[in-house]
């Protein structure tokens, strides 16, 4: 298995700019999990999806960020305007739910984010 | 509020062995998870505890006490390879409520020659 998806790994931008992140989950997976990664901050839960469901989206820093999940292989994180403060890795995280569940997420490699 | 404690860093030899605590105050509690996430890398996942007790992985040992609301992470046979960051994670939903998944800030780990 390839493992969770994630592009672009870099992205520089300048801030106004939309920014479109991208994710491929792990065949069979039926949640997938966008999280933000800084150093003030740590890592924070952004939303997730359960079954292409979006279930909480609280952790959504602004309306300026947007998330959707068209079908089971594909959702994308969008930023728009994007300012310098979003600079940060985002990662996308994927787990198969049920009652032999470890509560096991996979995480993608991440994107870079610099927004200048 | 949702909040985990770790210590922030800890520093130990090859060979030896180090524990990591974490403590939390969530407003459920369905299960304690660790991740290891070396510079630049992504979190993998080491362990998991959703019941008291001591789950052991290879070198890696993960306890819980629910009353306590406390769990640690043992690392044994220490190899420069550890030297990593380590978080805590706790899933404050049952799964057919939710999944929201709260974590810690991260015991950044380093293994001495």
């Amino acid at each position: 298995d390839a493992g969770v998806i994630q592009s672009p790994r870099h992205e520089v931008t300048e801030m106004g700019q939309e920014v479109t992140l991208r994710c491929k989950p792990i065949s069979g997976h039926n949640s997938l999990f966008w999280y933000r990664q800084t150093m003030m901050r740590g890592l924070e839960l952004l939303i997730y999806f359960n079954n292409n469901v979006p279930i909480d989206d609280s952790g959504m820093p602004e309306d300026r960020f947007s998330a959707k999940m068209p079908n089971a292989s594909f959702s994308t994180l969008k930023i728009q305007p994007s300012e310098p403060r979003d600079s940060a890795v985002y990662f996308c995280a994927s787990r198969k739910t049920g009652i032999t569940s470890t509560d096991t997420q996979y995480f993608g490699p991440g994107t870079r984010l610099t927004v200048l | 509020g949702q909040s985990l404690e770790q210590p922030s860093e800890v520093t130990a030899v090859e060979g030896a062995i180090v524990q990591i605590n974490c403590t939390y105050q969530t407003s459920g509690f369905y299960g304690l998870s660790w991740y290891q996430q070396h510079d630049g890398g992504a979190p993998t996942f080491l362990s998991y505890n959703g019941l008291d007790g001591l789950e052991e992985t290879g070198r890696f040992s993960s306890f819980l006490s629910r009353s306590d609301s406390y769990g640690y992470l043992l690392l044994q046979e220490l190899q420069m390879k550890d030297s990593a960051s380590y978080f805590c994670a706790v899933r404050d939903q049952a799964e057919n409520y939710g999944q929201n998944f709260v974590f810690g800030p991260g015991t950044r780990l380093s293994v001495l020659p």
